[in-house]
């Protein structure tokens, strides 16, 4: 079975402080897919990112930048320079390349609050 | 916007009672998932279907149901609705085998 965990419950900074948001995933898979999706206060659930098992490269994007280590299973989501509209629910999603659903589970999410 | 829209937005009703939630998937999109998002139990996957056919279930209850339709749109019909049940209920839609889901902007269901 699948897991992620994301053990930060809550986060607070700062405006333009950097935040990370820490992921670990199990699965058995040798090939699976991981995910960063966002939940505004507004409640609709953004994508952010995919990343495949098979490509540990990371990415850097505007601000946003993806830290994944399959030696630790850990896909690590980082905020430079946080700004209030950072605010937000974060989720951490993993799916297996298993037939016939490669249906998603999502981390408990971690709550994301900037102040100015 | 996600390109996948779920009506309705909002709604209230009572204990005992029926509701259906529909949702449009994305254009060309084949497979359609359902999640519930819950204060105690976060986002679980209910159901997915794929161009019509059930493909996967997860933790739905046997009071819940879903369909997906051959305009591929989806109804998810909540019955004998409990206290519990209230939630957010979001639909997602995935373009190929492997791809993302993409959410719509889910229907909160408040159950009185």
């Amino acid at each position: 079975a699948q897991k992620v965990t994301q053990a930060q419950t809550e986060i607070s900074v700062v405006e333009k402080e950097d935040v990370t948001l820490d992921c670990v995933y199990e699965t058995r898979d040798t090939t699976y897919y991981l995910f960063w999706y966002k939940q505004p206060p507004s409640g609709e659930l953004v994508f952010l990112i995919r990343r495949n098992s098979f490509d540990e490269q990371n990415e850097i994007s505007g601000r946003y930048s993806w830290n994944f280590q399959k030696s630790t299973s850990s896909f690590n989501f980082t905020i430079t320079a946080s700004q209030v509209v950072d605010s937000a629910v974060y989720f951490c999603a993993l799916s297996e390349a298993s037939p016939p659903d490669y249906k998603l589970s999502f981390g408990a999410g971690t709550t994301v609050t900037v102040r100015a | 916007d996600s390109g996948v829209t779920q009506t309705p937005k909002h709604l209230i009703t009572a204990t005992g009672q029926r509701v259906t939630l529909r949702c449009s998937p994305r254009s060309g999109d084949l497979s359609v998932y359902w999640y519930q998002q819950s204060l105690d139990q976060g986002l679980q996957f209910l159901i997915q279907y794929y161009n019509g056919e059930e493909r996967a279930k997860g933790n739905i209850l046997e009071r819940f149901s879903a369909q997906q339709f051959p305009d591929l749109h989806s109804e998810l019909n909540l019955s004998s609705l409990e206290l519990g049940d209230s939630a957010l209920y979001f639909c997602a839609s995935k373009t190929g085998v492997t791809g993302e889901l993409f959410f719509g902007e889910g229907s909160r269901l408040t159950v009185l």
